[in-house]
């Protein structure tokens, strides 16, 4: 079964600063993994989806890079601003060589970025 | 804008009864639709998968004769958690999608069962 973790579990920095949230997966054998950003009391909103066949992805200020040996991606955020204070979720799929479909999340990062 | 709606976004019920919520998909049709629950301070735990025109496949642990779903249309399904009691109290959220379309996610719906 896959088990998805996230390091650190919290983070309070100052604005201005560049992050890197940690997610490991047991269960390699994967077709993607995404990242997700979630407001207090609401949903998720999907920020970057790498395929197995790729390294990393970028959107904006967001890097999110993928090692599907060790079993490990991080997701890098440039020049923290205070909008980016939520929880940030990595996922990855439960089944075996899905491409979509059952995602099993790790608990989460509460980032919280102060002026 | 949204394109999954979840409703309602809050709902507190008495212990006993049952609590209908909705997942639909706005501008798509969904061949599937998952459904998760997330416990305060906990991730996102996945319950089912709803598949359009047949039953849901369970996640193991979650009691199907307690967490009813249906997924009638292409663009509806639904979760009704029956005799809810307060350890049902949790954050639903859905999400939706299609094979050649990205997971979209609802705004989730807050239970509070008394």
């Amino acid at each position: 079964k896959q088990e998805v973790t996230q390091i650190p579990a919290a983070l309070s920095v100052p604005e201005g600063e560049n992050l890197v949230l940690n997610c490991s997966f047991t269960d390699s054998a994967i077709y993607n993994l995404q990242w997700f950003r979630q407001d207090p009391g609401k949903g998720l909103t999907s920020l970057l989806l790498i395929q197995s066949s790729q390294r990393e992805q970028t959107s904006g200020r967001l890097n999110a890079s993928l090692d599907k040996s060790s079993g490990r991606s991080t997701l890098y955020i440039a020049a923290s601003q205070p909008g980016d204070s939520a929880t940030y979720l990595c996922a990855a799929p439960a089944d075996r060589g899905s491409t979509l479909g059952r995602l099993y999340f790790g608990r989460g990062t509460q980032l919280t970025v102060w002026p | 804008g949204a394109v999954v709606s979840q409703h309602p976004s809050r709902v507190i019920c008495k212990s006993g009864t049952s609590v209908k919520i909705e997942c639909r998909s706005l501008d798509f049709q969904a061949t599937t639709m998952f459904w998760y629950r997330q416990f305060p301070k906990q991730s996102l735990m996945l319950m089912a998968t709803s598949n359009e025109g047949s039953k849901a496949t369970y996640e193991q642990g979650v009691e199907k004769d307690k967490f009813l779903i249906n997924h009638a249309s292409l663009t509806l399904s639904t979760l009704t958690v029956t005799s809810a009691h307060p350890e049902d109290s949790s954050f639903y959220i859905c999400s939706a999608g299609d094979w050649n379309s990205p997971l979209h996610f609802g705004n989730g719906t807050r239970l509070t069962v008394t």
